[in-house]
């Protein structure tokens, strides 16, 4: 396995327009995390899914954006009416989560997507 | 809200130098304290995970000890090289919940020649 995948690496856009990118996670993970990262800040949590169920949703991502996981093996994110404030690195990670006994669940990112909304 | 904080906020050491940085975390409900570098360019890659209080975990000049009761882990570089220059992250599960990861903001280290 090659690691976890993102498409696009890069994408401007113009404010108002939709993007959506695209994840493929190392195959036998069952997590699957979305993050975004501007200038001086650590990753910032948007969602995951644990499969095919997305488990989780930070309060700050507006309806603007939706993710989706279908098979519970890649995943897209899609940015509607994309905003100057949307630009950022969006991360995507996966990681084998084995129940909560279970210690590690360390996370292997990909290359990230840097969106510029002009 | 889950808090993992994170000092310096960036540090410039000269070639040779030893240094630290510091991950702060709740203490209660400790599972897991995780420590990831982020060189420019690249993806965050795993370095450490931290699961036992008193752990000390090391890779080539990189160590990392911990201390659930108090809740803060220590990164320690020794003699450091211009190839240690990155974002060095921790990241803590949220027990509360569905045990997602909060990151911390990260220290940015350059290491001058």
């Amino acid at each position: 396995d090659t690691g976890v995948s993102q498409d696009p690496r890069h994408k401007i856009t113009k404010r108002g327009q939709n993007v959506t990118f695209r994840c493929d996670p190392i195959s036998e993970h069952n997590r699957l995390y979305w993050y975004r990262q501007t200038l001086g800040q650590g990753p910032e949590f948007l969602t995951y899914f644990q499969n095919e169920a997305q488990l989780e949703k930070s309060r700050l991502l507006s309806d603007r954006f939706s993710a989706e996981r279908p098979k519970g093996s890649f995943s897209t994110l899609e940015i509607q009416r994309t905003e100057q404030g949307d630009s950022a690195m969006y991360l995507c990670a996966s990681s084998f989560f084995g129940g909560q006994g279970a210690k590690g669940g360390t996370q292997y990112f990909g290359p990230g997507t840097r969106l510029t909304v002009l | 809200i889950l808090n993992v904080e994170q000092s310096p906020q960036s540090l410039h050491v000269q070639e040779g130098d030893s240094t630290n940085f510091t991950c702060s975390f709740p203490s209660s409900n400790f599972y897991a304290l995780h420590w990831y570098r982020w060189e420019t360019a690249k993806s965050p890659e795993a370095l450490f995970v931290m699961t036992l209080n008193g752990d000390e975990k090391k890779k080539g000049r990189i160590s990392a000890t911990l201390n659930t009761k108090e809740g803060y882990s220590y990164l320690y570089i020794k003699g450091s090289q211009p190839e240690d220059s990155a974002t060095y992250l921790c990241a803590f599960p949220d027990t509360s919940g569905t045990y997602k990861y909060i990151f911390g903001t990260g220290t940015r280290l350059k290491v001058l020649a």
